[in-house]
């Protein structure tokens, strides 16, 4: 499974653009990118998921270079209720059984203040 | 919308204790996962279900089992309960893109 590193925290104030960049060095060709967010006493909710270049939904927009290295997960004018952390994985989504699980790290806490 | 439940949001035992925490979803996902959550370590990977009867170990499988007799509902067993399982669980169940979606969790406090 490709392992991701990504920043263990981020401050940010209401309405500024966020973005958080998450590394996956040997991610498989198969392997999609997909990021969580958390908020304090709740499970992870799937924010967007994408293969190659840019998607873009109501949340937020990921960004995924040629290489796939690396992704970009992009939140446009946050506001103090982002507050939470994100989390990025790499996973195939088509493997069953013994293949399908993910590997969550310990993700991105996104601090947005006043 | 899919909907993953958990028997509990909180719950307290004694150390020793059999402890069963139920997950039930409604979208005929037939993967099913447990985490544990702990401070400073993320999620963690207890046992996961791709079928009917059929578990697979994660990452962290000792000290608890798991149980699927029915698609929609997948149980977490700690046979003896110890304090250093006092946790916070998250039941998870796998949409048709691999996104995973989440029930509210049970946090778990063994004396």
């Amino acid at each position: 499974l490709a392992k991701t590193t990504q920043p263990i925290s981020m401050d940010s104030y209401e309405g500024q653009e966020v973005n958080i960049t998450c590394s996956h060095n040997n991610i498989a060709t198969n392997d999609y990118i997909t990021w969580y967010q958390q908020f304090p006493s709740q499970g992870p909710r799937f924010i967007i998921q994408g293969y190659k270049t840019k998607v873009t939904n109501e949340v937020a927009s990921l960004f995924i270079p040629a290489d796939r290295k690396s992704s970009t997960l992009s939140l446009p004018r946050v506001s103090l209720s982002d507050t939470a952390v994100y989390y990025c994985l790499v996973g195939d989504p088509i493997l069953t059984g013994g293949g399908n699980k993910l590997t969550f790290g310990t993700g991105t806490q996104l601090k947005v203040e006043l | 919308d899919v909907k993953v439940t958990q028997s509990s949001r909180y719950l307290v035992k004694r150390t020793g204790e059999k402890v069963f925490l139920e997950c039930v979803q409604d979208m005929d996902h037939e993967n099913m996962f447990w985490y544990r959550q702990d401070p400073g370590l993320g999620l963690r990977l207890i046992y996961f279900s791709y079928d009917v009867k059929m578990k697979e170990k994660g990452d962290i499988p000792e000290g608890y089992s798991v149980s699927r007799e029915k698609k929609e509902r997948f149980s977490l067993i700690l046979e003896s309960a110890s304090t250093n399982q006092t946790s916070m669980y998250l039941c998870a169940s796998r949409g048709s893109y691999n996104e995973q979606f989440f029930g509210p969790g049970t946090r778990l406090t063994v004396l």
